[in-house]
C-alpha cells in the first residue's frame, strides 16, 4: 500500500490552462503539505493543513489554491499555468508539526509549455 | 523569516572517500531532520535531533547538531554508490505548527 500517493505523476500543459493535482494518504495523519522543488532541487513549503485547516500558506501566488475535503486528502488547484509554475510538486503528510517525519509522495512533474 | 542555509551544494566524491555536509540555521532550531532524495525519487527521512551536542549514527552516517542548536551536520564515512542523491536538511524554528525548513540541499556524486 503505498502511503502518500499523487495524481498525476506528469503534467504537461500550456500556458493560461488550469490544472489540479490530487494527494492521499492513507497514514491517518492529521497534517499534510504541498511543496514546490524546481530544478535546483530547493524544496519550498507552499501550503499545510492540520485536520482540514488551513495552517500555513507561504507566499504563493493566489493562482494555487490548495484545498482539503477531509485529513486524508489535499489538492492543489492552479489558475492561469505560466511558464515558472514547472517543477515538480511533493505532497508530504505528518502526525502533527516540525517535530514528526514527513512521508512524502512521489511527485507530479508540471511542464508549462 | 527563518532562514537554512546548507553546503556545499555539490560535492563529487571517489567511492571510499568520506563526505560531509553542513547545515547553518538563522535562529535557534527546536529540532532539525535530515532527509534523502534519490535521483528521481522523492525526499525520504532519515533522522531527526533534538537536543544540543546531540550525536546520532546510522551505519556509516554520522549526524551531529550542534550545542547552540544553530547548525547541523551529515557525515558519511566511506561512500558507496547507493550513497548517490541529495541530502536535505530541514530546521524547525519552534513556532505553531511548526514549519520545516527546508535546506537548499547538497547533491553527492559517488564515482565508482
Amino acid at each position: 500500500d503505498t502511503a502518500v500517493s499523487q495524481t498525476p505523476k506528469y503534467l504537461v500543459t500550456q500556458m493560461g490552462n488550469d490544472k489540479s493535482i490530487k494527494c492521499e494518504q492513507n497514514l491517518g495523519h492529521d497534517t499534510m503539505y504541498w511543496y514546490k522543488q524546481d530544478s535546483k532541487k530547493f524544496l519550498k513549503i507552499m501550503f499545510s493543513y492540520n485536520n482540514k485547516e488551513l495552517i500555513i500558506n507561504e507566499t504563493v501566488p493566489n493562482r494555487f489554491s490548495p484545498k482539503s475535503p477531509d485529513k486524508a486528502h489535499l489538492n492543489l488547484h492552479i489558475n492561469s499555468l505560466e511558464l515558472g509554475d514547472s517543477a515538480v510538486y511533493f505532497c508530504a503528510s505528518s502526525r502533527g508539526g516540525g517535530y514528526y517525519e514527513q512521508y512524502f509522495g512521489p511527485g507530479t512533474r508540471l511542464t508549462v509549455t | 523569516g527563518q532562514q537554512v542555509m546548507q553546503i556545499p551544494q555539490y560535492q563529487h566524491v571517489q567511492e571510499g572517500e568520506d563526505f560531509t555536509t553542513y547545515c547553518n540555521s538563522s535562529t535557534t532550531l527546536s529540532n532539525i531532520q535530515w532527509y534523502k532524495q534519490r535521483p528521481g525519487g522523492h525526499p525520504v527521512f532519515l533522522i531527526q535531533l533534538v537536543k544540543s551536542g546531540e550525536v546520532k549514527k546510522q551505519k556509516r552516517l554520522t549526524f551531529q547538531f550542534g550545542e547552540a542548536k544553530k547548525n547541523s551536520s551529515l557525515h558519511i564515512t566511506a561512500t558507496q554508490t547507493t550513497d548517490v542523491g541529495t541530502y536535505f536538511c530541514a530546521g524547525n524554528g519552534g513556532t505553531s505548527y511548526g514549519k520545516l525548513t527546508f535546506g537548499q540541499g547538497t547533491i553527492l556524486t559517488v564515482h565508482p
